[in-house]
C-alpha cells in the first residue's frame, strides 16, 4: 500500500499570503494518479485538482498542483478567507486507494 | 446536475447493523464507479472499497471484509453499504463518492452519520 505523508499538519497564515502543501508518497505514484480535496467543517470533500495538476471544474485558479512520482505540492497562490480549511491529497493509481492525513490551513 | 444524497444519520447498538443508501442523479449510473469513504470523528479519509455499478462486483479494501458489504439497488441509480454486527469503532461519517473511469472522487454525497452506542 502507498502511504501518503503530507507536511506541514497545520499551516498559519494571512488572508493574501501563499500557501504551499507538500504530499509525500511511499513508492512512485504511478501515471501522477494523484487528487487533492478540501473539506470544511461539517462538509464533504471537495475534488479540487486530479491528475497532479488539473483543476477540476469551477476550482479557482488560484489554486495549482504540481509534482510527479512520490512528491506533490498543491499551492494557493493568495489565501482567501473561504480557503480555509483542511486540505488531503489521494493517490488513485494503485489499490488501494489511499489519503494522506491531511493539512489544515488555519487563520494566523 | 450531477447529486449524491445520501440517507439520514442512524443511531444502532452494538451489534446491531446498518444499512445506508446513495442516490445518484445526473448522470448515467452504470457509466462511473461508486466508492465509500469512512471518516471517524476528528480523523482523516480512508478508502473503503469500490463497486462496479455495471456489474455489481465490490472490492474491498484491507479491514473491510467481512462485515461490510457494497451492493446496488433493484430501483434506480441507488448504492448502499451494509454494515453488521457494527462496534462502537464504526462510528463514523460514511460518505459514497462517484469514481471517475481513472479513479479520483468528483462528487460526494453530503454524508451519513453513524452512531454506535448503548
Amino acid at each position: 500500500e502507498i502511504v501518503l505523508t503530507q507536511s506541514p499538519g497545520t499551516l498559519s497564515l494571512s488572508p493574501g499570503e501563499r500557501a504551499t502543501l507538500s504530499c509525500r508518497a511511499s513508492q512512485s505514484v504511478s501515471s501522477s494518479y494523484l487528487a487533492w480535496y478540501q473539506q470544511k467543517p461539517g462538509q464533504s470533500p471537495r475534488l479540487l485538482i486530479y491528475g497532479a495538476s488539473s483543476r477540476a471544474t469551477g476550482v479557482p485558479d488560484r489554486f495549482s498542483g504540481s509534482g510527479s512520482g512520490t512528491d506533490f505540492t498543491l499551492t494557493i497562490s493568495r489565501l482567501e478567507p473561504e480557503d480555509f480549511a483542511v486540505y488531503y491529497c489521494q493517490q488513485y493509481g494503485s489499490s488501494p486507494e489511499t489519503f494522506g492525513q491531511g493539512t489544515k490551513v488555519e487563520i494566523k | 446536475q450531477v447529486q449524491l444524497v445520501q440517507s439520514g444519520s442512524e443511531l444502532k447498538q452494538p451489534g446491531a447493523s446498518v444499512k445506508v443508501s446513495c442516490k445518484a442523479s445526473g448522470y448515467t449510473f452504470t457509466r462511473y464507479a461508486m466508492n465509500w469513504v469512512r471518516q471517524a470523528p476528528g480523523q482523516g479519509l480512508e478508502w473503503m472499497g469500490w463497486i462496479n455499478t455495471n456489474t455489481g462486483k465490490a472490492t474491498y479494501a484491507q479491514g473491510f471484509t467481512g462485515r461490510f458489504v457494497f451492493s446496488l439497488g433493484t430501483s434506480v441509480s441507488t448504492a448502499y453499504l451494509q454494515i453488521s454486527s457494527l462496534k462502537a469503532e464504526d462510528t463514523a461519517v460514511y460518505y459514497c463518492a462517484r469514481g471517475d473511469s481513472t479513479g479520483y472522487d468528483d462528487y460526494w454525497g453530503q454524508g451519513t452519520l453513524v452512531t454506535v452506542s448503548s
